[in-house]
């Protein structure tokens, strides 16, 4: 069973803090990690697809960073808003697509 | 369709009774999985369809829990004598890919509530 771990489990923020997360997944026979956006009574949404070493992605103010040596992701959100507030999923496969368990970012105004 | 769909949204149901969900994957995606959220709880992976080849029933926690795919097409998620356990949001979520290189595609989930 492949372990994609995520930290922390939960942030809160102040509206313009910057802020990031981490998730970290079995180095060995990767093929790609994704990222999505799970806001409250809503569908997850894909952010990023991952898979070269050293990619770098940006969506807006969200970008994201790829190590796949040594098996870890960081996700950054700079000026956070209220409306970034979600949980924040990675996933990584092992023969299927296994998600962490997600950080939820709350932005206060 | 545009998306994938699930149905019913929300299912009502009394511990013991059988319960069909169904997933409506964007057409000509290959890869469709079911996925579940307990309260409190992430993403539990349960079965994996891609394309013709045998599905990955891996994360099915009990041998109530079965799931077929016609093809390419629909899917069903099928929970004999349903359990209190069972509440959750049950998400099916589709993809192109067979090398899980393509972002998934989720529907909006069937909310399951067993009394």
């Amino acid at each position: 069973i492949l372990n994609v771990e995520q930290s922390p489990q939960s942030l809160h923020v102040q509206e313009g803090d910057s802020t990031n997360f981490t998730c970290s997944f079995p180095s060995s026979n990767f093929y790609a990690l994704h990222w999505y956006r799970w806001e409250t009574a809503k569908s997850p949404e894909a952010l990023f697809v991952m898979t070269l070493n050293g990619d770098e992605k940006k969506k807006g103010r969200i970008s994201a960073t790829l190590n796949t040596k040594e098996g870890y992701s960081y996700l950054y959100i700079k000026g956070s808003q209220p409306e970034d507030s979600a949980t924040y999923l990675c996933a990584s496969p092992g023969g299927k697509l296994i998600f962490g368990q997600g950080t939820e970012l709350s932005v206060k105004p | 369709g545009a998306g994938v769909s699930q149905s019913p949204s929300n299912k009502v149901t009394e511990k013991g009774k059988d319960v069909e969900l169904r997933c409506d994957p964007i057409s000509g995606h290959t890869a469709l999985y079911w996925y579940r959220q307990r309260l409190g709880q992430g993403l539990e992976f349960l079965i994996y369809f891609q394309g013709n080849s045998a599905p990955d029933k891996s994360g099915l926690p009990s041998d109530r829990f079965s799931a077929e795919r016609t093809g390419e097409s629909v899917s069903t998620l099928t929970i004999q004598r349903t359990q209190q356990e069972d509440s959750a949001v049950y998400l099916c979520a589709s993809s192109s890919d067979r090398g899980f290189t393509e972002k998934l595609f989720f529907g909006s989930g069937t909310q399951l509530s067993v009394l």
